[in-house]
């Protein structure tokens, strides 16, 4: 089956700081990727995409690259501000279906 | 901007009293979808329209009917609300060769 699986949070870590989260995906087929972020009390966001192999999504500083090799989605962002502060969630989507694959979601504090 | 709105973004409803909670886009989407959230956990699927398709989760109880009078509105009605229906309730749309879903703010829905 399809599955997306997370690093497990919390992940807490001080203002500038280099982020990771990881995701890791089982597919069949040849699914496109994403990351939503969630504020508190909010919808989810998009926050990048990537569609094939070698694709690297970009957005407000945080930045995945799809690595079919590892079946690997990483978040990576070079300096984490407090306003980060969110769950994250790492997803899939098959090609020809219409469901998201959630991971379980990886919840951010970062402290000034 | 084009968007997905939820009203109400509160909602407190009675054991066993309906709810009606609406969804409306401005986006064109063809494909409305609706999830349930407990508690940062990953959005669960309980339902979409594609187009006037109308396409359950297997897991979906009962409880849980949706209609969509147009390409704008998508409903979501529970018969008779349990406590264990409190939850965070999602509404995402996705176009025709889009892979990513667009989500509304959610309604947050109390159950006393």
């Amino acid at each position: 089956g399809n599955s997306v699986t997370q690093m497990e949070g919390p992940v807490t870590l001080s203002e500038e700081a280099f982020l990771t989260i990881n995701c890791t995906y089982t597919a069949t087929g040849y699914p496109s990727l994403f990351w939503y972020v969630q504020y508190p009390g909010e919808g989810l966001q998009l926050l990048l995409k990537a569609t094939k192999a070698d694709d690297k999504g970009s957005n407000k500083g945080f930045e995945a690259t799809y690595r079919k090799e590892t079946t690997s989605f990483h978040l990576e962002k070079g300096s984490v501000q407090v306003s980060d502060s969110a769950v994250y969630f790492c997803a899939l989507r098959i090609q020809g279906a219409q469901k998201l694959v959630f991971g379980q979601g990886t919840r951010l504090t970062i402290n000034p | 901007d084009a968007m997905v709105i939820q009203n109400p973004r509160y909602q407190v409803t009675q054991f066993g009293k309906p709810v009606t909670l609406s969804c409306s886009q401005t986006l064109n989407h063809n494909v409305m979808y609706w999830y349930q959230q407990k508690s940062s956990q990953a959005p669960k699927l309980l339902f979409h329209y594609y187009d006037k398709d109308f396409n359950n989760e297997a897991d979906t109880p009962d409880n849980f009917q949706s209609r969509r009078p147009n390409t704008s509105f998508c409903f979501l009605d529970i018969r008779s609300p349990g406590l264990g229906d409190a939850a965070m309730y999602l509404c995402a749309t996705s176009g025709t060769g889009r892979y990513e879903q667009y989500f509304g703010p959610g309604t947050r829905l109390t159950v006393t």
